[in-house]
């Protein structure tokens, strides 16, 4: 079974400034993965497919890299909309989410 | 673009059952693969299972097979979740998802607004 996870646990940055976010899968997952914010209450909101695509309507500061087991979610300027939990998710295999990533104000 | 609504929140003893409803509308909600994720309150997302676009066939996680039912009505655009011999720890927010294309590649753009379902004697 594949495993999903995600590092940090909290990202603590200032407005303004560079979010780089990880997940590593146990296995190869080629670039079958996409990226998920979700703010409190709400459903989680496509960012990112196929590794590195941009979802519709995703703002142009997202961005995801990665292939394989090793992958990143950049988010270049932190505007205050942003912070929120980001999960990581392959679907390779039947789908599974790393346990998330919350990007907290410094 | 799809839009997914889900039915109001729920309460259940231990051992009950309980039925959450996805009503779509939009594009064609015929050729959509519809997937159940839920969240444990303060957990993570966990993958629950999905059905095809006939509803002729279902592909549960391993965690929830044999406990839960997804079912779907295409002449209301309707699909259902049934999850059986409730215990506390089901007690979480259930969202339907669909990626909206034809294809049942998993990952999803389309999200219901939740619903939760609280599992309480």
């Amino acid at each position: 079974e594949i495993v999903m996870t995600q590092s940090p646990a909290t990202l603590s940055v200032s407005p303004g400034e560079r979010a780089t976010l990880s997940c590593r899968a146990s296995q190869n997952i080629r670039s079958s993965l996409a990226w998920y914010q979700q703010k409190p209450g709400q459903a989680p909101r496509l960012l990112i497919y196929g590794a590195s695509t941009r979802a519709a309507g995703a703002p142009a500061r997202f961005s995801g890299s990665g292939s394989g087991t090793e992958f990143t979610l950049t988010i270049s300027s932190l505007q205050s909309e942003d912070f929120a939990v980001y999960y990581c998710q392959q679907y390779s295999d039947w789908p599974l989410f790393g346990q998330g990533t919350k990007l907290e104000i410094k | 673009q799809v839009h997914l609504v889900q039915s109001g929140p729920e309460v259940r003893k231990p051992g009950a059952s309980v039925k959450i409803s996805c009503k779509a509308s939009g594009n064609t909600f015929t050729g959509y693969y519809m997937n159940w994720v839920r969240q444990a309150p303060g957990h993570g997302l966990e993958w629950m299972g999905r059905i095809n676009p006939s509803g002729s066939s279902t592909s549960y996680a391993q965690n929830f097979q044999g406990r839960v039912t997804m079912t779907r009505d295409t002449s209301t655009s309707t699909v259902f979740i049934e999850v059986h011999n409730l215990g506390s720890e089901d007690t979480a927010v259930y969202f339907c998802a669909t990626k909206g294309g034809l294809d049942g590649t998993n990952y999803w753009g389309y999200w219901g607004q939740g619903t939760l379902v609280t599992v309480s004697s």
